[in-house]
């Protein structure tokens, strides 16, 4: 089992420019998650995914979206990159069980993004 | 700021020693969970305590859960120099919503060789 991929490890923009970035699970988990870490500070939420189909908004939503493609994959959109948006970007997934939080969460390995 | 604190930000240590990484918070929560960072990696979960548990192990780790004083520590024993990472932990002020899930900040674990 791969686990939690994502990619691309390490991406450049100029400012405007738009990306997705790819996660995708095989623990046929039910939740999913993007998460952005800054440096000194903790990861903060961004948006979220109880099920296939359905997403919701984290702490720090603005100047992205997201898609539920199905139950493995869960991609993040900057439509306009900003260089407030310069962060690394972590992707977890979570739970046998629809609905239950707070369960151990399997990270990815990142994604290095720099918006100049 | 439901956000868990943690202390001390940084920690340096001799091998074999003991270290103890301390997080606190404001608001009553559900469960509290123990990450582990390597340096340019993902997160990796190592412990879950419940509310209603006081304390818990696993391997070379115990974890404590004080409710009353709203606070937790983690402790690793005798620390080898693959301890060298970033500790975080996770609250869960509610099982509604995964937007409930809290990270703190972190504290960055270095052992001396």
């Amino acid at each position: 089992n791969a686990g939690v991929t994502q990619t691309p490890k390490f991406q450049v923009l100029k400012t405007g420019q738009s990306m997705t970035l790819q996660c995708a699970q095989d623990m046929n988990h039910n939740s999913m998650y993007w998460y952005r870490q800054d440096p000194g500070m903790g990861l903060r939420l961004i948006y979220y995914s109880a099920s296939e189909g359905t997403t919701d908004k984290g702490e720090v939503p603005n100047g992205y979206n997201v898609s539920r493609l199905n139950k493995r994959e869960f991609s993040l959109r900057l439509e306009s990159a900003a260089p407030s948006q310069t962060s690394v970007y972590f992707c977890a997934s979570s739970g046998l069980a629809r609905g239950r939080w707070g369960e151990t969460q399997y990270f990815g390995p990142g994604t290095r993004l720099l918006v100049l | 700021s439901q956000q868990g604190e943690e202390d001390p930000q940084a920690l340096s240590i001799q091998e074999g020693e003991n270290a103890t990484m301390n997080c606190s918070y404001k608001t009553s929560i559900n469960n509290l969970q123990w990450y582990r960072q390597n340096s340019g990696r993902g997160l990796v979960h190592l412990i879950l305590i419940r509310s209603n548990e006081r304390e818990k192990h696993s391997g070379r780790l115990r974890v404590t859960l004080d409710t009353s004083k709203k606070s937790s520590s983690l402790l690793i024993t005798a620390s080898r120099a693959a301890d060298t990472a970033s500790y975080f932990c996770a609250l869960l002020t509610s099982y509604s919503s995964a937007s409930k899930i809290i990270f703190g900040s972190g504290t960055r674990l270095s052992i001396r060789p």
